[in-house]
């Protein structure tokens, strides 16, 4: 596609449930970064992927957070049990080459959680 | 660890210049960005700066950094409606990990 898509754009639920969402980055980007944006807060990094290296989950708030990406493509946040506090907009970005500002960041317009 | 900090809220009437302002606590940034964030719609970047640089002017935008005292801002001349949104700022140190401010929200005022 032309952009980052993300879906569902919102998503509330049950405390208790897990959720999925779900980011399509650029065609080609071999990176892909997930963060958290709440109120009034900036933007929290979670985790990152870059090709067919490990991940970098050192933002992942939470064991009940995980998220992996298949094929170097499409990737999936999963939350397990979600709390109240989960609620927040999950904002997926991808890149070219990950590294540095030859390599802008594309961002998707989000997935609202609103966790009841 | 490092830190981005802006303030909340600018308000500004249509015309005017805004000067949006950031700070930064990472001695070792090497690109400082704006991204404009309207509603519903993800971060789109607006304009970088690498470190070494003062001054960085592109149409109604200029950016200033202070290396010395970790500051930088952006100012965007003759401020319209459309230009109502959250600017946020960020830096990195050339690596994939971006640090975020916690945005500005612009209001502009007809």
């Amino acid at each position: 596609g032309a952009g980052v898509s993300q879906s569902p754009s919102n998503k509330v639920t049950e405390k208790g449930k897990d959720v999925e969402l779900r980011c399509d980055p650029i065609s080609g980007h071999t990176a892909l970064y997930w963060y958290r944006q709440s109120l009034g807060q900036g933007l929290e990094f979670l985790i990152y992927f870059q090709g067919n290296s490990a991940p970098d989950k050192s933002g992942l708030p939470s064991d009940r957070f995980s998220a992996e990406r298949t094929g170097g493509s499409v990737s999936t946040l999963t939350i397990q049990r979600t709390q109240q506090e989960d609620s927040a907009v999950y904002l997926c970005a991808s890149s070219l080459l990950g590294q540095g500002m030859t390599d802008t960041q594309y961002f998707g317009p989000g997935t609202r959680l609103t966790v009841l | 660890g490092e830190d981005v900090e802006q303030s909340l809220f600018l308000s500004v009437r249509e015309g005017d210049s805004s000067v949006i302002n950031c700070t930064y606590t990472d001695s070792s940034s090497t690109y400082l960005y704006w991204y404009k964030q309207e509603p519903g719609a993800g971060l789109q970047l607006l304009t970088y700066i690498f470190s070494n640089m003062d001054m960085k002017q592109d149409q109604r935008l200029t950016v200033l950094l202070n290396k010395k005292d970790k500051h930088l801002s952006l100012r965007i001349a003759d401020t319209q409606t459309g230009d109502s949104a959250i600017y946020f700022c960020a830096e990195s140190g050339g690596g994939f990990k971006t640090i975020f401010g916690a945005g500005t929200r612009l209001f502009v005022k007809a």
